[in-house]
């Protein structure tokens, strides 16, 4: 799977968007880009991943630069709630069966 | 349609006893992964199993732990001859059948073993 570099920390006004940048240079062709979250001491949870076009869900937008070499994940309108720490994980993705390599991430603070 | 459940939340165990883990992955999913978290650390990848197969083990120790995913029930972290070096919060995550474009894992709450 390709390494993927995240800022140790970031923060974000409360109602704010909240943009999260990844690199991942060295990704292939069929490696997708998925972002997880961890809230203190929780079990990770999903929260959306693409391949090469932009993605949004109910709880954030993923976009993918052209060449595929970063990504940027967008919390439209951060809340408390949303103070986590954030990964990004670079993986082949076509079948289930494989596992994910969780990084350093990126704590992301949200502020009153 | 409940979430991957892992009990018990808490083990407290002396060194040297064994430590038993379970995890009863979401209904109809015959994957499981199981990750440790030591304390102020990230997740790491211990080992992942199908139904009656450990198909990736390369991120397990050597010695004293061990896996299981029987036929029928949950799966099984082991930890014998536990040290306090085995205080971390392990956690246990799920996924479907093979199906290309997802590839999602749905996590647990975790158990979280404290070794005096």
């Amino acid at each position: 799977d390709a390494k993927t570099t995240q800022p140790p920390s970031m923060d974000c006004a409360e109602g704010r968007a909240a943009n999260l940048p990844c690199n991942h240079s060295t990704i292939s062709g069929n490696e997708y880009v998925y972002w997880y979250r961890q809230i203190h001491s929780q079990g990770p949870q999903y929260i959306i991943h693409g391949l090469k076009n932009n993605e949004t869900n109910e709880m954030a937008s993923l976009i993918i630069t052209e060449d595929r070499k970063s990504s940027t994940l967008i919390l439209p309108h951060a809340t408390l709630r949303d103070t986590a720490v954030y990964y990004c994980i670079v993986r082949v993705a076509e079948t289930s069966g494989s596992r994910l390599t969780f990084g350093e991430g990126t704590q992301l603070t949200v502020n009153p | 349609n409940a979430g991957v459940m892992q009990n018990p939340r808490h083990l407290v165990r002396r060194r040297g006893q064994e430590a038993r883990l379970r995890c009863s992955p979401m209904k109809g999913h015959s994957h499981v992964y199981w990750y440790r978290q030591l304390p102020e650390e990230g997740l790491k990848f211990m080992v992942y199993l199908q139904k009656e197969n450990i198909i990736d083990e390369s991120g397990m120790p050597k010695e004293r732990f061990s896996a299981e995913f029987p036929k029928e029930g949950p799966s099984i972290l082991r930890i014998q001859q536990v040290v306090r070096g085995d205080s971390a919060a392990y956690f246990c995550a799920s996924s479907p059948p093979v199906r290309r474009g997802t590839g999602e894992l749905f996590f647990g709450e975790g158990s979280r073993l404290t070794v005096l």
